[in-house]
């Protein structure tokens, strides 16, 4: 079955470093978005992308979607302890309604 | 204020007794689905809901039931709930499937003894 694969699966880094998590899918997909789930909470949503080879940006955060739509990334400049948690990737596929979410990359940013 | 609500938030039961999670919305979005969130998996899909009387299978459907009888909500049914189904629940709701987001509930931490 469809597979979303997300690395790294845990990051350490100190404040003020860059942090990037990517993530691969099977298959092609409709859209891209992206969520931050705080230790204990919930996931937030961060952003959507649904165009090929679409790059958006909020702040210090860098979104990529694929040329191909199989693959994005997440690129977080300068990080900050208020970037701690962890962050997924999740899409559908063409002509469903079914979300398939990466495996989470766990971010812990050491002060 | 706009919000998923989920109840109950935790709860311990034992294998076989039937039980009904909650879920609730107030943005009268269309799209309403549930998730199971285990260590390492991620967040995986139950089922979804496209509207009214509309559901259908997301990736790990069994054990589990669903109903939308209203646009508001759509509870969660364990028939008789397994250890295995020991799992961090969330319900998610969207406007607008591929365009808009999904908004989460708080969870559901539940424990099949």
């Amino acid at each position: 079955g469809q597979q979303v694969m997300q690395i790294p699966q845990y990051q350490h880094v100190q404040e003020g470093e860059d942090f990037t998590t990517y993530c691969n899918s099977s298959t092609t997909l409709s859209n891209i978005q992206w969520y931050k789930q705080r230790p204990g909470g919930h996931p937030v949503f961060l952003i959507q992308l649904v165009k090929s080879g679409e790059v958006k940006k909020q702040k210090r955060l860098t979104f990529q979607f694929g040329e191909a739509k199989k693959n994005s990334s997440l690129h977080i400049t300068a990080t900050q302890t208020t970037d701690v948690g962890t962050y997924f990737c999740a899409g559908t596929s063409p002509g469903t309604y079914k979300y398939i979410f990466g495996t989470g990359t766990r971010l812990k940013v050491l002060a | 204020e706009a919000q998923v609500t989920q109840n109950p938030r935790y709860l311990i039961t034992v294998t076989g007794k039937k039980l009904t999670v909650t879920c609730s919305q107030n943005m009268n979005h269309e799209y309403m689905s549930w998730y199971r969130q285990d260590p390492g998996l991620g967040l995986r899909q139950i089922y979804y809901s496209m509207n009214v009387e509309v559901t259908d299978k997301g990736d790990v459907p069994e054990g589990y039931k669903v109903s939308r009888k209203e646009k508001r909500n759509f509870p969660l049914i364990l028939e008789s709930p397994s250890p295995n189904q020991t799992s961090l629940y969330f319900c998610a709701s969207s406007p607008i499937l591929e365009l808009e987001t999904q908004y989460f509930g708080p969870g559901t931490r539940l424990l099949v003894l």
